[in-house]
This record gives C-alpha cells, structure tokens and sequence, in this order.
C-alpha cells in the first residue's frame, strides 16, 4: 500500500531564509509525487508534480522538489521564503493505475517570522 | 473561469442525521473524488467519480455513498452520522481522472456534527 510520511509537523523559518520540507514515501513502483499547499481555510493548490526525468523539478511560488529514489524522498525547497508562503504543505503519491487515489501525508504547518 | 464549487461551505448537523454535500467540477472536468480532511491531518480519499460511474473506493464506511450527475457534478451522502464525521470535506476535480493528472480542489465544506 502507498504511504507517505512528512516527520515535521510544524516548521519556523524567518522571512529570508532557506526552506527544506522533508517527505518520505512508500510505493512499490515508480508513484507520481505531488506537493500541495492548503491556506487556512482553503483547499489544496498544486505546487509541482514528479513522474518520471528530471529528478529536480520545479514548481510554482519559486519551489522546487528533489526526487531521490534511494532514499524514498521527495523533498520540498524554497531558497528564500516570503511571509505569504506561511500554510500548510502536503506531500502526496498516487498510483499510475487506472484510478485516481491520491495518498497525502499528516502535513507540515509552515510558519514564517519577520 | 470557475473553479470547483462546493456548497454548502458550512454545515451543523447533529449524531444520527444525515447530509448531503454538494460538488461542482470544472468546466470540461469529468473526474471528481471527494476527499475527508480531519483536523490536523492529510486529506483522506473517499471516492472518485468518472462519467458518472464509481472508479474507486476509499476505506469508508457503507454510510457514505455518492453520485455523479450527467453533468458532471456530484454529491456525497452520509447517513447516520457519528461525532468523528465532523471534518473538511474537500471535493476536487480533474480531466481524465487517470492517477498522475493535476487534481483541483474546492475549498471545501466543513461539517460538524454535534
């Protein structure tokens, strides 16, 4: 079965300064790997999607994630964030097959200090 | 263009009543999966919908059920409902409905059973 995993569940960075969001998954082939960033009150907005090539892919908003297959990782970066990035960001798998069940991690809550 | 449109966007209902929630897709959208978001956790998949028929089925309960109109446009029914059904209940939609396609949410409709 597919799982996802993100371990921290709540994140302060200052306005500025780097982000690394870390997210491990479990599936038994290649999955498709999607980040999602949920405002208060709002529903999920894609920020990038990963199948298959480039392992670095980039998305909307100035973020970027890595795909390493090694390590069962899809980790979520931003070089420099901004106040307005301060949400909740849901790593998420979903299976190539003919349906389309989308797994999402706990989350992890992102606050940003001036 | 519209976006996926849930309604209602808030909803009180009390422990043995039932509800029906109601989903809008796209525009050209013919997928829609409805998805149970408890507090402080990731989205759970419940159902997804693809020209009107049932392509896959999350781990719920029999007392929810749903339905695609032939507009595309769905509602999800729970009956009997119990105090842990209190939730967000986002609707998303897409194209084709195949696994790895951009999913769009609503911004869901949050029920509270008391």
């Amino acid at each position: 079965a597919q799982s996802v995993t993100q371990p921290d569940i709540h994140i302060t960075v200052s306005e500025g300064a780097s982000l690394e969001l870390r997210c491990n998954y479990s599936y038994g082939a290649t999955p498709y790997l999607f980040w999602y960033v949920q405002s208060p009150g709002q529903g999920l907005q894609l920020l990038l999607k990963y199948f298959s090539g480039d392992t670095l892919v980039q998305g909307i908003k100035g973020f970027e994630a890595e795909f390493k297959r090694s390590q069962s990782s899809f980790n979520l970066r931003k070089p420099s964030v901004h106040w307005s990035d301060a949400a909740e960001y849901f790593c998420a798998v979903a299976h190539s097959g003919g349906y389309q069940k989308v797994t999402f991690g706990t989350g992890t809550k992102l606050q940003v200090i001036p | 263009d519209a976006g996926v449109t849930q309604s209602p966007t808030h909803l009180i209902k009390t422990r043995g009543q039932q509800v029906t929630l109601r989903c809008s897709p796209i525009s050209g959208h013919k997928s829609v999966s409805w998805y149970q978001q408890v507090l402080g956790q990731g989205p759970q998949f419940i159902f997804q919908y693809y020209e009107k028929e049932e392509r896959g089925r999350g781990n719920f309960p029999d007392r929810f059920s749903a339905r695609q109109f032939p507009n595309y446009s769905s509602e999800l029914n729970v009956n009997a409902l119990l105090l842990g059904d209190s939730a967000l209940y986002l609707c998303a939609s897409s194209l084709g409905g195949q696994g790895g396609e951009k999913l769009f949410f609503g911004s869901g409709t949050q029920l509270s059973v008391l």
